[in-house]
């Protein structure tokens, strides 16, 4: 069974940094063809899509937002942390992490831009003075 | 950037009826396109990739059809706990992107 949990601070202030810490099992970022993904949702508003990690280290980000993320993974401790910095209070959010189960072709090899299987359940983040 | 529009923003439904759902790509994604849930105060749930692919445990009242830029979500027969909201995501292109979602409501 995956699982999937976020955990971090529920309030930042303008121009701190946020590091978010997703906690999963069920499968490991050690295995080919997994990544995890964050993805977040401004209050009634629809979901944006921030970055993934993959189990071979490589990453992807939202170009929009490329310059102020960074993601991370422990393998050992079955983590994978997400830093946003330079937070602004149109960052407040549900921020989610997700596991993908890469697809993979014999000509092109695993297929990095993928849907999201299972999801954390989320954590509210609020930017405020 | 791919811009994924859905439509209506609202349908109003009866409990038993078809629901149709659309989700249009400003370009083609071939058939990388995914159909999500999301219940207030919960996590998205997929429940469709590749177009037309249901998950293991997600019922066969959903189904999903279309490639290119013309997608359809249809729930066959509406149960009451299907009154949510419905995110398609494309996964053809960087970035990710995601619709704007479309609300079921009990006509």
């Amino acid at each position: 069974q995956i699982t999937l949990k976020e955990s971090g601070p529920t309030l930042v202030k303008p121009t701190q940094s946020l590091t978010l810490t997703c906690t999963f099992s069920g499968f490991s970022l050690r295995a080919s063809g997994v990544g995890v993904g964050w993805i977040r949702q401004p209050p009634g508003k629809a979901l944006e899509w921030l970055g993934f990690i993959y189990w071979d280290d490589d990453e992807a980000y939202s170009p929009s937002l490329k310059t102020r993320l960074t993601i991370t993974k422990d393998t050992s401790k079955n983590q994978v942390v997400l830093i946003m910095t330079n937070m602004d209070p149109v960052d407040t959010a549900t921020y989610y992490c997700a596991h993908s189960r890469l697809t993979y072709d014999v000509f092109n090899g695993y297929n990095r831009k993928s849907r999201f299987d299972y999801w954390g359940q989320g954590t509210q983040v609020t930017v405020s003075s | 950037e791919i811009v994924m529009t859905q439509s209506p923003a609202t349908l109003s439904v009866s409990p038993g009826e078809r629901a149709t759902l659309s989700c249009r790509a400003s370009q083609s994604v071939s058939s990388n396109l995914a159909w999500y849930q999301q219940k207030p105060g919960q996590a998205p749930r997929l429940l469709i990739y590749g177009a037309s692919t249901r998950p293991t445990g997600i019922p066969v009242r959903f189904s999903g059809s279309g490639s290119g830029t013309e997608f359809t979500l249809t729930i066959s027969s509406l149960q009451s706990e299907d009154i949510t909201v419905y995110y398609c995501q494309q996964y053809d292109n960087w970035p990710l992107t995601f619709g704007q979602g479309t609300r079921l409501e009990i006509k």
